[in-house]
């Protein structure tokens, strides 16, 4: 079973409005942090934000808020006011210990972002 | 300033030739790993390193060999690149190696690799 499931390729989005980047996580451990992270054209990894999963509140950093659904194992990122720039890949990320104790993350394959003007 | 850089940023080399991608980390982070990023795929990690001296596989190990003789440093080595190497590669490092949920992951810019 996929560990990170994001099951949008690619969205469009007006400017100006709200957009939800879904995603699903998979894991049997109670302790995990899950990450986004936006790539644009030019290829770096920025991270945007970040859950763990004993945080009661949901997320927010700036326009960027993390809409986490424990029970549905879902942590979908939630962009408002959508602005040219935010056209990238944005990839979901989970972190979870593995059998030693070490930390183990997993990426999903990514959601592709449009803003039109 | 906090960063991690890879070189060389862009490679086109030839089947069978041996290299290396550098990795250096100057925030003194125990964790760094590699992955590879092709379309669809999303990331896969190569190999992880929790600590000097201490290496294991990640899901795609096969035709990477890696070492961590210092704690900065984390080369990729490709004995004999093949075709299907042709990627684009990031190392990342994080300050824990031990399991820490907020402890967040630092990415390189990025090393675009042919194969031809």
């Amino acid at each position: 079973a996929q560990k990170i499931t994001q099951t949008q390729p690619g969205m469009f989005v007006q400017e100006k409005e709200a957009v939800t980047l879904d995603c699903t996580y998979d894991t049997s451990d109670q302790s995990y942090g899950l990450f986004w992270y936006k790539q644009p054209s030019s290829g770096e990894m920025i991270f945007l934000i970040y859950q763990g999963s004993y945080d009661e509140q949901n997320a927010t950093e700036g326009r960027y808020s993390l809409n986490f659904q424990k029970a549905r194992k879902s942590a979908n990122l939630v962009i408002s006011a959508s602005q040219l720039g935010d056209s990238a890949m944005y990839f979901c990320a989970m972190r979870e210990p593995n059998s030693g104790g070490y930390q183990k993350v997993t990426f999903g394959t990514g959601t592709k972002l449009q803003v039109i003007p | 300033e906090a960063q991690v850089t890879q070189n060389p940023r862009y490679l086109i080399t030839v089947t069978g030739k041996k290299l290396t991608v550098t990795c250096s980390q100057n925030m003194n982070h125990e964790y760094m790993s590699w992955y590879r990023q092709d379309p669809g795929l999303g990331l896969r990690q190569i190999y992880y390193s929790m600590n000097v001296e201490v290496t294991d596989k990640g899901d795609v190990p096969e035709g990477y060999k890696v070492s961590r003789k210092e704690k900065r440093n984390f080369p990729l080595i490709l004995e004999s690149p093949s075709p299907n190497q042709t990627s684009l590669y990031f190392c990342a490092s994080s300050l824990y190696g031990q399991w820490s949920s907020g402890n967040t992951i630092y990415f390189g810019e990025g090393s675009w690799l042919t194969v031809v």
